[in-house]
């Protein structure tokens, strides 16, 4: 069965500091997909990325920018300089061929003036 | 604008009630699917749908059920079997398996 592992709970940094939220993904398909996602205190989920398996190219937008590693099953996101603007939840989640997604339970980050 | 509108924003029910939580897009998305959200906690699948008059349980289907009659719409019911509703519901749809799920703005269940 598929599975997403966050284990980092909760993390608080100072603005302007760097941020790493990790992600750790179990998966017998070949294909396959991740997703990370933003849920700020309103509630809604934010689409942020996505990244197929066959895709290990990592990515930079902004000061947004992830790793994604097939050996070590991981797929990081990185927040460079980061704002109070940035403070929200952050999901991973795994997409297979059967439609469905699992999520994992999610990283608090608050980012303090 | 396309997207998918989630309804009541907040909901209040009495013991031994059954409500119903409303979920329409109007994406063309051909899968839909309910999470349940508890506080500091991640998503939960409820149930989902790939398609028109078909629908699949997630880990936490007991205590709810769906319909899924159209394509653009996929109704939760919270039945009274459902000793601890209160949480925060979140509905989504995508057009496939390699597209990311699109999300609504919740509903909030609470119990009088």
């Amino acid at each position: 069965a598929q599975k997403v592992t966050q284990a980092q709970t909760e993390i608080s940094v100072v603005e302007k500091e760097d941020v790493t939220l990790d992600c750790v993904y179990e998966t017998r398909d070949t294909t396959y997909y991740l997703f990370w996602y933003k849920q700020p205190p309103s509630g809604e989920l934010v689409f942020l990325i996505r990244r197929n398996s066959f895709d290990e190219q990592n990515e930079i937008s902004g000061r947004y920018s992830w790793n994604f590693q097939k050996s070590t099953s991981s797929f990081n996101f990185t927040i460079t300089a980061s704002q109070v603007v940035d403070s929200a939840v952050y999901f991973c989640a795994l997409s297979e061929g059967n439609n469905d997604m699992r999520f994992g339970a999610g990283t608090r980050l608050t980012v303090k003036p | 604008d396309g997207g998918i509108t989630q309804s009541p924003k907040y909901l209040f029910r009495k013991e031994g009630q059954n409500v119903t939580l409303s979920c329409e897009q109007n994406l063309n998305h051909d899968a839909m699917y309910w999470y349940r959200q508890d506080p500091g906690q991640g998503l939960r699948l409820i149930y989902y749908s790939q398609i028109v008059n078909d629908f699949q349980k997630g880990d936490i289907a007991e205590g709810y059920s769906v319909s899924r009659e159209k394509k653009e719409s996929f109704p939760l019911t919270v039945t009274s079997a459902q000793k601890n509703p209160t949480a925060f519901y979140l509905c989504a749809s995508r057009y496939s398996s390699n597209q990311p799920q699109h999300f609504g703005d919740g509903t909030r269940l609470s119990i009088l």
